[in-house]
């Protein structure tokens, strides 16, 4: 059982819009710890998407965009592509755990 | 760019001691704010978040805790893993990684990842 929840799956057309949310609570994202996104190809390490809930590094298409609101936190991908097919995971900081935390994460399939 | 590379045994018995060594290839381990750190993923699972090494302050998973021991090697541009008594459910691939420091900080640089195989 994870810390942060994730939908373990999503799924949507080509050029379509999906979201992927990422629940936590008082301790961690309720608290005001930044969240960060991951995605992860298969066979691949994970590659950092969005840092700081909303940015993006350099070379990441602004397709994916991140949003923090209370104790959750929100990662969305328009125009979908086949390439966008992967896991995708949220990360923030725990301070009853005192610790990193991720979420489940998320299988997205591009129909 | 900076690159990490994981490496170390793929094969661990039973209640043995896991080792492995991360080097930090096109920087140094010693400049900037960073933390340094282990991350693992069992075979068709999540991440979990094992612990990290900042400034000489090392900072560990609870749940691991009392098996984990993590530290630097400057002279080598190297930071290691130690997780003793290891069972099946430590199988997994281990990534080594580099955060923004401690506390809620990216991971910005992840290494390749190696797999572990706890099996007699």
């Amino acid at each position: 059982q994870s810390v942060l929840t994730q939908p373990p799956s999503v799924s949507g057309a080509p050029g379509q819009r999906v979201t992927i949310s990422c629940t936590g609570s008082s301790s961690n994202i309720g608290a005001g710890y930044d969240v960060h996104w991951y995605q992860q190809l298969p066979g691949t390490a994970p590659k950092l998407l969005i840092y700081g809930n909303s940015n993006r590094p350099s070379g990441v298409p602004d397709r994916f965009t991140g949003s923090k609101s209370g104790t959750s936190a929100s990662l969305a991908i328009t125009g979908l592509q086949a390439a966008d097919e992967a896991d995708y995971y949220c990360q923030s900081y725990d301070n009853s755990l005192r610790a990193s935390v991720f979420g489940g994460g998320t299988q997205l399939t591009v129909l | 760019q900076l690159q990490l590379q994981e490496s170390g045994p793929g094969l661990v018995k039973p209640s043995e001691t896991l080792s492995l060594t991360c080097t930090v290839v096109g920087g140094s381990i010693s400049s900037g704010s960073y933390s340094w750190g282990w991350i693992r993923q069992p075979p068709g699972k999540g991440l979990e978040w094992i612990g990290n090494i900042y400034y000489g302050s090392t900072y560990y998973n609870p749940s691991l805790k009392s098996r984990v021991t993590i530290s630097v090697d400057t002279s080598k541009n190297q930071f290691s893993l130690k997780l003793s008594s290891v069972t099946a459910a430590d199988t997994a691939l281990y990534y080594c990684a580099r955060q923004g420091g401690v506390g809620a900080t990216a991971v910005e640089y992840w290494g390749q990842g190696t797999l572990v195989t706890v099996s007699s």
